[in-house]
C-alpha cells in the first residue's frame, strides 16, 4: 500500500463515452501527477499540479481533461478517446516537485482499454 | 537521441547469478537518478537512489558516472523474486518531473 490510491482498476469505454478516473493521495503530499503507460515505451507525463495549480501539460490532446480540487485529489476525464489511447494510466504524488532527491508514490493504475 | 535510454532485454539468468543494468542519460545537467523496480501489471515501485559516489542496499549496489552520463545497477546472488522490469529515472532540475527509460526486463529462473 503505497497511500495512492486510484479508481477503477480496470475500465473498458467506447469511442463517444465520457469516464473519469480518480486518484486520492493520503501521504499529505504537495505535488500529484498523470502519467501513461503504453507497452514498450516509457512513461509518458501528461500533467503535474502542485498544490493544485497546474504547472506542466505535456503536450496532451484536449480529450483528456484534469481536475485537481485540492492537494489531495485529482480527477482525469475522458471523453471521445480513441483506440491508442489504451494504455495503463497512472498517478502519482511526491512531498514537493520532483527535484533533487523527490520520490514518487504512484497508484495501481487504471488500465484502460478503448473499443 | 532519447532523454533516458536502457537496454530492454530480458536478461534471464539463473538463481544466484550477479547481474549488472547500464543506463545512459542525454542531460549533462541532470541532478538525480534513481531505480524503480516495477512487477507485471502493477505501479512503480521506488528501488534506491543513486548517489554520487555510489551507494549499496543489501545485494542491489547502484554506480553514477557524471562524466560518461551513465548511471548502474547491480544484482548480486539474484532471487526469483527479483523477476521484474528496472526503469531508470533522472531528474534534469528541480521542480520539473521525473524522466523515465523504457526499462529493462530481468527474469530470474531456478
Amino acid at each position: 500500500e503505497t497511500g495512492v490510491t486510484q479508481t477503477p482498476r480496470h475500465l473498458v469505454m467506447g469511442m463517444t463515452n465520457k469516464k473519469s478516473l480518480k486518484c486520492e493521495q493520503h501521504l499529505g503530499h504537495n505535488a500529484m501527477y498523470w502519467y501513461k503507460q503504453s507497452a514498450k515505451k516509457p512513461l509518458e507525463l501528461m500533467f503535474v499540479y502542485n498544490f493544485k495549480e497546474q504547472t506542466e501539460n505535456n503536450s496532451v490532446p484536449s480529450r483528456f481533461s484534469p481536475e485537481c480540487p485540492n492537494s489531495s485529489h485529482l480527477f482525469l476525464h475522458l471523453h471521445t478517446l480513441q483506440p491508442e489511447d489504451s494504455a495503463l494510466y497512472l498517478c502519482a504524488s511526491s512531498q514537493d516537485l520532483a527535484g533533487v532527491g523527490e520520490k514518487l508514490f504512484f497508484g495501481s493504475g487504471t488500465q484502460l482499454s478503448v473499443l | 537521441r532519447k532523454e533516458v535510454e536502457q537496454d530492454p532485454g530480458p536478461f534471464n539468468v539463473p538463481e544466484g547469478a550477479t547481474v549488472a543494468f547500464n543506463c545512459t542519460y542525454s542531460n549533462s545537467a541532470s541532478q538525480s537518478f534513481f531505480w524503480y523496480r516495477q512487477d507485471c501489471r502493477k505501479e512503480p515501485k521506488l528501488l534506491m537512489s543513486v548517489y554520487s559516489s555510489g551507494n549499496e542496499d543489501g545485494r542491489f549496489t547502484a554506480q553514477l558516472n557524471r562524466a560518461s552520463q551513465y548511471i548502474s545497477l547491480l544484482i548480486r546472488d539474484s532471487k526469483l523474486s527479483d523477476s521484474a522490469t528496472y526503469l531508470c529515472v533522472v531528474n534534469i532540475q528541480a521542480g520539473t518531473a521525473l524522466i523515465f527509460g523504457k526499462g529493462t526486463t530481468l527474469s530470474v529462473s531456478s
